[in-house]
């Protein structure tokens, strides 16, 4: 069982490129996030979603894309990367509230550096 | 998150205990969690607690929740080296993860 699995877990873009963050879980969860973790600040919520076809911005959206077509996948888009979104980035996925444990399941993460 | 705070270091020697504290501002969370994160890797859940709850206890960890304040707390009894990690208190609200800053903790032998 793979659980929650990121790609890639290192990358180095030039200002202005763009890229996609992959994340695919294997767990049917309905919930899906991104967030981004950076020293002194928790890990932040970039945008989620509740199930397949329904995305929602969370506290830090602006910069990124996601989209949610299937139930296992959640892509993350960086439009043209800038140094401030210099981060680690973390994928996490749970069941919808009232369905077992409420446990978030999060990836390795991916450590992202923009010069 | 700016709804959910925590200290951001604690240092403790190795067999004492621990107490992380957390202060969180939705009264309508349903659950409450407590995350470790290693250096290097991603966040595993250590325990959490239901909003109807005071207090949880497994193993090491006990957990405590005082609704009035909101205010939680997670005590490591015995603390061993391998403890050593950052821990993060979380609140979860409508499937989201709102995040604390995160408390350091180091275990000194």
């Amino acid at each position: 069982n793979a659980g929650v699995t990121q790609t890639p877990k290192f990358q180095v873009l030039k200002t202005g490129q763009s890229m996609t963050l992959q994340c695919a879980q294997d767990m049917n969860h309905e919930y899906m996030s991104w967030y981004r973790q950076d020293p002194g600040m928790g890990l932040r919520l970039i945008h989620y979603s509740v199930g397949a076809g329904i995305t929602d911005q969370g506290e830090v959206p602006n910069g990124y894309n996601v989209s949610r077509s299937t139930t296992e996948d959640f892509p993350l888009r960086l439009l043209s990367a800038a140094p401030s979104q210099t981060s680690v980035y973390f994928c996490a996925s749970s069941h919808k509230p009232g369905t077992g444990i409420p446990e978030a399941f999060f990836g390795q993460g991916t450590r992202l550096t923009v010069v | 998150g700016e709804d959910v705070e925590q200290s951001l270091f604690l240092s403790v020697r190795e067999g004492d205990s621990s107490v992380i504290n957390c202060t969180y501002t939705d009264s309508s969370s349903t659950y409450l969690y407590w995350y470790k994160q290693e250096p290097g890797a991603g966040l595993q859940l250590l325990t959490y607690i239901f909003s109807n709850m005071d207090m949880k206890q497994d193993q090491r960890l006990t957990v405590l929740l005082n609704k009035k304040d909101k205010h939680l707390s997670l005590r490591i009894a015995d603390t061993q080296t391998g403890d050593s990690a950052i821990y993060f208190c979380a609140d979860s609200r409508g499937g989201k993860l709102i995040f604390g800053q995160g408390t350091e903790l180091s275990v000194k032998p």
